[in-house]
């Protein structure tokens, strides 16, 4: 069984739209992060999660929020869509309070902005 | 700008032949990870090597490092056909090893 779940695994939108990606994780972990990883540059992290608290914010535009309903979800979500958001989104976890934590990522959700 | 690198961007090798991937970071580090990725899947760690460690084995997989020229190496041992990835190196700046900053990766591919 997956051990992360992301969904959708492939998402279209129109420039100016919402979307919601969604992160579970069936790991029993209390960390989780967001990365994006597009065509023209290395994955890249945008946050970190912990006991569903902010731990860090690496991405500087706001229209990205990241959403914790419960201990193992970790939603995205991002409004007014460029086309520039383009790209696979992961969603990872790991344990909280291990330095040197392996994080485990999801299958990713490929976004694509038209 | 980009804190670790791979040195390669692509290798081919044939199936049972070994080979190398290189990385080098520019910050100072207290580990350094490696990571494949397999198309259409998230990344998954092989090796997680401390700044204190020179070496560290994963069954076929052997990761150096070092500290002073600040790079690390990846080599795999009698390859296979499932061997064939992007392999990044990751680090994290700030020490905890929890904000991962991943190279641009390496395509492997290993020709049956």
């Amino acid at each position: 069984d997956p051990k992360i779940i992301q969904k959708p695994k492939y998402l279209v939108a129109v420039t100016g739209s919402e979307k919601i990606l969604i992160c579970e994780q069936y790991l029993g972990h209390n960390a989780m992060y967001w990365y994006r990883q597009s065509a023209k540059k290395p994955l890249e992290f945008m946050f970190s999660y912990s006991y569903q608290k902010l731990m860090d914010n690496q991405t500087a535009s706001s229209r990205f929020q990241p959403q914790s309903s419960k201990k193992n979800h970790l939603d995205l979500q991002i409004t007014a869509l460029k086309p520039d958001d383009s790209a696979t989104y992961f969603c990872a976890s790991s344990q909280t309070g291990e330095n040197y934590a392996e994080q485990f990522f999801g299958p990713g959700t490929r976004l694509t902005v038209l | 700008s980009q804190l670790a690198e791979e040195n390669l961007w692509a290798l081919s090798v044939h199936e049972g032949e070994s080979v190398t991937v290189n990385c080098s970071y520019k910050t100072s580090i207290t580990a350094l990870q490696w990571y494949r990725q397999k198309s259409g899947e998230g990344p998954a760690q092989l090796i997680l090597i401390r700044s204190n460690e020179r070496e560290k084995r994963n069954g076929r997989l052997r990761a150096t490092l070092d500290t002073s020229s600040q790079s690390s190496s990846l080599s795999i041992t009698a390859t296979r056909c499932e061997d064939t990835a992007v392999y990044f190196c990751a680090t994290d700046p700030t020490g905890g090893n929890n904000k991962l900053t991943f190279g641009q990766g390496t395509v492997l591919s290993v020709i049956p």
